[in-house]
């Protein structure tokens, strides 16, 4: 089936600093990536819509300086968080599209900022 | 008021028994519905699709209702497995809205 590989997994770092989160589809092209975040005990929330060579757009509330996606490649989105707050820590999980619904999601990467 | 909307339980159940989760949306555009399972510090995991007619998969049955506007996943016999939590999904052009999830636990 359908594989999204998303990267690093875990990730601890200081206040301030600028974290890269990668999510990659490893056996189809994806036209359109999803980045969403979920904090303890709570539903997932979509941060924003990623479409392969133009700009994501975001969900209201979601701030996009913060937030930078790229989505260079079809096989490609990145999210990176930048200036990271102890408020920035969750979890944040990518979904691939393929134009067939249902979504594949990746493993997720659980952000801890200190 | 949330798009998708599920009681959040905990639903904690014997093994064996049936339990049913309700899912209502608010937008009547919605075209694709699911059941996601997700288990704790992992991604969702997509459990069934919801399909007018209703489906069924081995102890799981999901149902929609458009007219009121619901989904429900019921599941027969339950295991110690199928502890989770269920999250409903409503589908529209590009736009997938998460419940915020139902947490079942089954005890032994």
């Amino acid at each position: 089936g359908a594989v999204v590989s998303q990267h690093p997994s875990w990730v601890i770092c200081k206040s301030g600093t600028s974290v890269k989160i990668e999510c990659r589809s490893l056996d189809f092209q994806a036209t359109t990536m999803f980045w969403y975040r979920q904090f303890p005990k709570q539903s997932l929330m979509l941060m924003a819509t990623s479409n392969e060579g133009s700009k994501a757009t975001y969900e209201q509330g979601v701030e996009k300086d913060k937030f930078l996606i790229n989505h260079a490649s079809l096989t490609l989105s990145t999210l990176t968080v930048t200036s990271a707050h102890p408020e920035d820590s969750s979890f944040y999980i990518c979904s691939a599209w393929t134009g067939n619904q249902p979504q594949h999601f990746g493993d997720g990467t659980r952000l801890s900022i200190l | 008021r949330k798009e998708v909307e599920q009681d959040p339980g905990p639903f904690n159940v014997p093994e064996g028994a049936t339990v049913a989760f309700n899912c209502t949306y608010s937008n009547s555009a919605s075209q694709s519905f699911f059941w996601y399972r997700q288990d704790c510090r992992k991604e969702p995991k997509l459990l069934m699709s919801v399909y007018s007619s209703g489906n069924e998969d081995g102890r799981f049955t999901a149902q929609l209702n458009r007219a009121s506007q619901y989904i429900s996943l019921l599941i027969r016999d339950s295991k110690l497995s199928d502890s989770a939590t269920y999250l409903c999904v409503a589908y529209n052009n590009n736009d997938m809205r998460f419940g915020a999830g139902t947490r079942l636990t089954v005890k032994p």
